[in-house]
């Protein structure tokens, strides 16, 4: 099993569409998680952390769940702007411990 | 943005014939990183630097060496290309934030390599 499993996608919505994507993680020892936005051929760039339980941001809220070993990502009133790649990043501890998830492409259509 | 420069931007190369990357910050951030990312992998750590002339191998470090010699630089050398590393080599730094993660990663525009 992968240590991190994140459906590729694409998902495609709508603007103003709500939308969801999970990412399982195996390692139960992860601490904290992360997501970050990747754009096309871009370099990625931090969206979000989350130490607890969740985290919200404006239009972005993210959720875990460590019964299940799941944490999603839920993007409300989606723009075009949205439309990136988004890679599932959980951190079980020391510097080099941040295992990056394949990502989830989401394409945001007018 | 934070300030790193990865050069070149695109290479190609020919199999066993030496390649290095380049990785430039301005930050003065501690630690620094070479990841890979190819089609339906995540990104996967080469080699990493906690400070100068001090670096540990990640989780794909085979066919791959590294030198910080100054702060502000990081080299990624492939001694004799493959095929296999043909691949989009990104950079990133982070500061010592006195935690142990520096899980807020600031990453370089990244360089494509295509070894043929």
């Amino acid at each position: 099993r992968k240590e991190v499993e994140q459906d590729p996608g694409p998902f495609n919505v709508p603007e103003g569409a709500t939308v969801a994507f999970n990412c399982t993680y195996s390692n139960s020892a992860s601490q904290s998680f992360f997501w970050y936005r990747q754009d096309c051929r871009k370099e990625p760039k931090l969206l979000m952390s989350v130490y607890s339980s969740g985290n919200e941001d404006g239009r972005f809220t993210a959720q875990l769940n460590r019964a299940s070993q799941y944490i999603s990502l839920l993007i409300r009133d989606s723009k075009l702007s949205d439309s990136a790649t988004y890679l599932c990043v959980p951190w079980s501890g020391g510097y080099n411990k941040l295992i990056f998830g394949a990502g989830t492409r989401l394409a945001v259509h007018p | 943005d934070a300030g790193i420069t990865q050069s070149p931007r695109h290479k190609v190369t020919e199999t066993g014939t030496p390649v290095t990357l380049r990785c430039h910050q301005t930050e003065n951030h501690r630690y620094m990183y070479w990841y890979r990312q190819d089609p339906g992998h995540g990104l996967r750590l080469i080699h990493y630097s906690y400070g100068v002339k001090d670096t540990d191998k990640g989780e794909v470090s085979d066919g791959y060496s590294v030198s910080r010699s100054k702060t502000e630089d990081f080299l990624l050398t492939l001694e004799s290309a493959t095929s296999s590393q043909t691949s989009v080599y990104f950079c990133a730094i982070s500061e010592d934030r006195g935690l142990s993660t520096n899980e807020k990663l600031f990453f370089g525009s990244g360089t494509q390599l295509s070894v043929l």
